[in-house]
């Protein structure tokens, strides 16, 4: 299965756009980019996610690179309440939807 | 509703005690998961059950067996488990075993520890 990397950590200033990038440049055709957020104390729960195009919800943007081979998850006024863990996840359909967790950012956001 | 529901919310039991946590949820989902997450690691996938069948075990101990009595419900029953054993078990559910373009939910987790 196609893997994800993520950097450990990031910081960002509340009120402040923030940029989280994934790389995956082991992702096929048939990858769904997913991104999931985990709160302190809670379980994680579907940010959003894409195939080919960018994507935008209500809680955040999904930028995925020409290639594939990169994304980002776009928050854009990050807020106290964003402090989390995010994973990037590959979902294949042959494979099915184990949804295997790498180990994720954590985004600290300083008021 | 959309809401997964587990319970307990914490447990600690010993080594030589027989628990079970439980997980429900009432979207109509067809593929439930457990996942165990230590302290400060993402979440690893422990079984995958696709319409009430187990799908997936990812080399689980035979302490840890899980079951699914219908489409709503997932258990997962304990017996004999080891101080390591202790973490955050969690569980989701979402459309289709197949269907990778849809969300999952995932439960707030049971808090598990062995004395």
């Amino acid at each position: 299965d196609a893997k994800t990397t993520q950097p450990n950590s990031m910081e960002s200033n509340e009120e402040e756009p923030v940029h989280l990038p994934c790389n995956h440049s082991t992702i096929s055709g048939t990858d769904y980019i997913h991104w999931y957020r985990q709160l302190p104390s809670q379980g994680p729960e579907y940010v959003i996610h894409g195939l080919t195009s960018n994507v935008n919800n209500r809680m955040a943007s999904l930028a995925i690179a020409e290639d594939r081979k990169s994304s980002t998850l776009i928050l854009h006024r990050a807020t106290l309440r964003d402090a989390a863990v995010y994973y990037c996840i590959l979902r294949d359909a042959p494979l099915g939807n184990q949804f295997y967790f790498g180990t994720g950012t954590s985004l600290t956001v300083i008021p | 509703d959309t809401e997964v529901t587990q319970t307990p919310k914490h447990l600690v039991m010993g080594m030589t005690n027989k628990k079970s946590l439980k997980c429900e949820q009432h979207m109509g989902h067809r593929a439930m998961y457990w996942y165990k997450q230590k302290a400060k690691k993402p979440p690893e996938l422990m079984f995958v059950y696709s319409y009430e069948k187990l799908s997936i075990n990812e080399s689980v101990p035979s302490r840890f067996s899980p079951e699914c009595p219908n489409s709503s419900l997932l258990n997962l029953h304990l017996h004999a488990l080891q101080p390591e054993d202790s973490a955050l078990y969690l569980c989701a559910s979402s459309q289709e075993f197949s269907r990778v373009n849809t969300e999952a939910f995932f439960g707030q987790g049971t808090r598990l520890t062995v004395v």
